[in-house]
């Protein structure tokens, strides 16, 4: 079955700065791949996906690329503020069944 | 996105007693999933809860243990039975909306004694 591996596993920056966040994948036939923001005690939020027809895609100060021949996708956060602090997690499913495989998580402090 | 509560939003159980999660959404929706979040850990498909037939269960989940109901495309319940120490975690359900798009409930956080 699928197997989401996601990096690193907390990532500590400074406010402003940059901050990336790469996760692999092993099922060649997924084709949606969302992340998530969780805050401490609060359900998963779903800030931005991509779809396997697309190789990047922008939102404001997120962006997401996904390298399918690689099978490897990232997250870019710039100029990042305190807010972004949080837990984030990448999934991937494929359209027909909508399961969702989650990575480890990976733990993002923002330094005032 | 659709408005999904859960019920309850917390509670502290006995072990060997059996707890049930309602999950509901104000819009029907084809897909619903059930989600274990274990303290601190990720989160890992239980099931698809199918309306009008048995829920598909992922490897490790088994029907006697979280029997889980679909009555109609609004609702679904998860059962945790038999209750042990180790069942302590968060239960989310998640529906999906427009496209591949999954959105999740605030979640049950389950404490087992």
């Amino acid at each position: 079955g699928e197997n989401v591996e996601q990096h690193p596993s907390t990532l500590s920056v400074q406010e402003g700065d940059s901050a990336v966040i790469k996760c692999t994948y092993s099922d060649s036939a997924s084709n949606y791949f969302p992340w998530y923001k969780q805050e401490l005690g609060k359900r998963p939020q779903l800030i931005i996906d991509i779809r396997s027809n697309v190789g990047e895609k922008k939102d404001q100060r997120i962006a997401v690329t996904l390298n399918k021949t690689a099978k490897h996708f990232s997250l870019h956060i710039t100029e990042t503020q305190p807010e972004d602090s949080a837990v984030y997690f990448c999934a991937a499913s494929t359209s027909n069944t909508g399961k969702l495989i989650f990575g480890q998580g990976t733990t993002l402090q923002v330094k005032p | 996105s659709a408005v999904i509560s859960q019920k309850p939003s917390r509670d502290i159980c006995q072990r060997g007693t059996s707890l049930t999660i309602q999950c509901q959404v104000d819009s029907q929706v084809t897909m619903m999933f059930w989600y274990r979040q274990q303290p601190g850990q990720s989160l890992t498909l239980i099931a698809t809860a199918n309306q009008g037939s048995e829920a598909t269960y992922e490897s490790g989940f088994v029907i006697d243990k979280f029997p889980i109901s679909r009555p109609n495309l609004t609702f679904s319940t998860l059962t945790v039975s038999n209750m042990s120490p180790e069942d302590s975690s968060i239960y989310l359900c998640s529906v999906e909306a427009s496209g591949d798009e999954q959105f999740f409930g605030p979640g049950t956080r389950l404490t087992v004694l």
